[in-house]
């Protein structure tokens, strides 16, 4: 296992056009968060996953956001309708537990909405 | 609502200094904190977790403390070199076991 993986590394989309990201946690991980950061900011928390089950989401995301995981395994993140405000780092993280023991990050998907 | 600071915001030392960087937060019940390490336009690499058992933590020239009372953790880095250069990160469980609060980070610049 690699660890996490995120894909693409890099997306440029026009205003209004909908994209979607992927994240493979590492395998044995049951639960995969998403995180977005802007630039000069720490990452914040977009919502959270144990095993298929998504548990929590935060109100950064908004009805034009949408997060799946549908077997448990890879999450996907869309974005409809994007807005020039959506252009950001979205990290995916996984662990094994509950807390910060075993975090691990992927290198993330750098958004850019022009 | 866990709150996490970091301060100062930027850094820019000699190499060879040794340094400190500051992490504040506001809930004391943390149970544990991670200090992360980011390179531009990157993800988070983990570089210390301390539990909430444990004063510190070592890895290397990195030194990480925990001061639940005051609320309050450290990193130290040793004989900084310019591949230290990056930003800095801590992070604490923050409104439930799920989600993790980040401060916004400490950028380091090591002067050769």
């Amino acid at each position: 296992d690699t660890g996490v993986s995120q894909d693409p590394r890099h997306k440029i989309t026009k205003r209004g056009q909908n994209v979607t990201f992927r994240c493979d946690p590492i395998s044995e991980h049951n639960r995969l968060y998403w995180y977005r950061q802007t630039l000069g900011q720490g990452p914040e928390f977009l919502t959270y996953f144990q095993n298929e089950a998504q548990l929590e989401k935060s109100r950064l995301l908004s009805d034009r956001f949408s997060a799946e995981r549908p077997k448990g395994s890879f999450s996907t993140l869309e974005i409809q309708r994007t807005e020039q405000g959506d252009s950001a780092m979205y990290l995916c993280a996984s662990s094994l537990g509950a807390g910060l023991d075993g975090y691990t990050f992927g290198s993330g998907t750098r958004l850019t909405v022009v | 609502k866990q709150e996490v600071t970091q301060i100062p915001a930027a850094l820019s030392v000699p190499e060879g200094e040794n340094l400190v960087l500051n992490c504040s937060f506001t809930d004391s019940a943390i149970y544990n904190l991670q200090w992360f390490r980011q390179d531009p336009g990157k993800g988070l690499t983990s570089l210390l977790l301390i539990q909430s058992s444990q004063r510190e933590q070592t890895s290397g020239r990195l030194n990480a403390s925990l001061d639940k009372s005051s609320g309050r953790s450290t990193l130290y880095i040793a004989a900084s070199q310019p591949g230290d250069s990056a930003t800095y990160l801590c992070a604490g469980p923050g409104g439930g076991y799920q989600k993790v609060t980040f401060g916004t980070g400490t950028k380091l610049q090591v002067i050769p």
